[in-house]
């Protein structure tokens, strides 16, 4: 599976915009980006994902950069809730029924 | 839906004695995984099953770890003899394949402490 890197650890302050980043140079040209999220003491719980253009949902938006080696998970307005791993993880297409391989993910701190 | 249901949510034993962790997937789902999480490994997969079959087992750690899924709707994950370094926390997961990429939903977990 191709890698993803990601900053240990990420602040915010409730009521603002976060932009987790994503790195995955080695993508390829058909790999779908996935985001996960695992708040604390809870199984992970699925985000977003998108492949080319841009993906919005009532969790979050996903940012992809145009030549894909980059990501970036957008919480609008972080909220203490937020606060929790997220993981950005690539999956070839038609891998549904394939494990997910976690990295070690971002660590949001949402701070009132 | 009610979700993934694992039992327990929490065990404690004394090393040597035989641990049964319990997964009951989403209805329809037809494929079911089994992760662990520890400080020190993060998650990883230890089993998964499409369609009750067992597809690649090769994160169970050693012949203690056994795992089963008789019908759709239920799995289970036995250790046996226990250890203290199975202490972690077991999320099952399953999802539904229907071609595409299949959201996983988790459980969640069991946490285990292996005295």
């Amino acid at each position: 599976d191709a890698k993803t890197t990601q900053p240990n650890s990420m602040e915010s302050n409730e009521e603002e915009p976060v932009h987790l980043p994503c790195n995955h140079s080695t993508i390829s040209g058909t790999d779908y980006i996935h985001w996960y999220r695992q708040l604390p003491s809870q199984g992970p719980e699925y985000v977003i994902h998108g492949l080319t253009s841009n993906v919005n949902n009532r969790m979050a938006s996903l940012a992809i950069a145009e030549d894909r080696k980059s990501s970036t998970l957008i919480l609008h307005r972080a909220t203490l809730r937020d606060a929790a791993v997220y993981y950005c993880i690539l999956r070839e297409p038609e891998t549904g029924n394939t494990p997910l391989v976690f990295g070690k993910g971002t660590r949001l701190s949402v701070i009132a | 839906d009610a979700g993934v249901i694992q039992s327990p949510r929490h065990e404690v034993t004394e090393m040597g004695q035989e641990v049964t962790l319990r997964c009951k997937p989403i209805s329809g789902h037809n494929s079911l995984f089994w992760y662990r999480q520890t400080m020190m490994r993060g998650l990883e997969l230890l089993i998964y099953f499409n369609n009750n079959v067992p597809i690649d087992d090769s994160g169970m750690p050693e012949d203690r770890f056994s795992a089963k899924m008789p019908n759709a709707s239920f799995s289970t994950l036995k250790i046996q003899p226990s250890e203290p370094r199975d202490s972690a926390v077991y999320f099952c997961a399953s999802s539904l394949f229907q071609g595409g990429l299949g959201t996983q939903y988790f459980g969640p977990g069991t946490r285990l402490l292996v005295l």
